[in-house]
């Protein structure tokens, strides 16, 4: 049981490019949610999703997209790539919102 | 805003002493998680407190969630250097759409 998986596991990208962010879930989890974690900080909601088709804002959504096509699958989308965005980014899902959430490795992004 | 504060943000301990990391917050919520994280990893999910008077224990650490004075502790009795790593409570801001606050983490190193 694979769990949460993210792609890639590092990235350096330069400034204006985009790229999207993959995470899969293997677990039937109808919450799926895109965290950024910015050194010696807490993780902070970008985006989250209740179920396939449903997307919402988290607290730092600027300069990110997302998409729920299947209940697998939730990629997070970086637009003109800042240095701001430099970051590690966790996807997480849970079963509901009372359950506790499954992390995947996170993708450490650097932007130059 | 929403805030949630943990103190203290680094903790030094001898192995076999006790101690008692605080996560305090600013709204109404009854849903609050504990998570330990290794430096370089993902997120572990340890506690799930979903009431207020809620006390869960495993090992040597316990936590428990106060709902009245917005207040959950996560103590540690007699201290293992397996325990080094950064701990974080995240609060289900329920108003908002169940949506996790992270606090800023505890960083935890246990000294043989």
């Amino acid at each position: 049981n694979a769990g949460v998986t993210q792609t890639p596991k590092f990235r350096i990208l330069k400034i204006g490019q985009s790229m999207t962010l993959q995470c899969t879930q293997d677990m039937n989890h109808n919450y799926m949610y895109w965290y950024r974690q910015d050194p010696g900080m807490g993780l902070k909601l970008i985006y989250y999703s209740v179920g396939a088709g449903i997307t919402d804002k988290g607290e730092v959504p600027n300069g990110y997209n997302v998409s729920r096509s299947t209940t697998e699958d939730f990629p997070l989308r970086l637009e003109l790539a800042a240095p701001s965005q430099t970051s590690v980014y966790f996807c997480a899902s849970s079963y509901s919102s009372y359950q506790p959430q499954h992390f995947g490795d996170g993708t450490r992004l650097s932007i130059l | 805003e929403l805030k949630v504060e943990q103190n203290p943000l680094f903790l030094s301990m001898q192995e076999g002493k006790n101690y008692t990391i605080y996560c305090n917050y600013s709204t109404t919520s009854d849903r609050l998680y504990w998570y330990r994280q290794d430096p370089g990893k993902s997120l572990e999910s340890l506690f799930v407190l979903l009431s207020n008077g809620a006390v869960k224990q495993e090992g040597r650490l316990m936590a428990s969630l106060d709902t009245k004075a917005r207040l959950s502790t996560l103590h540690i009795t007699a201290a293992v250097h397996d325990l080094s790593a950064t701990y974080f409570c995240a609060v289900d801001m329920m108003e908002y759409g169940n949506k996790l606050v992270f606090g800023a983490g505890t960083i935890l190193r246990v000294k043989s």
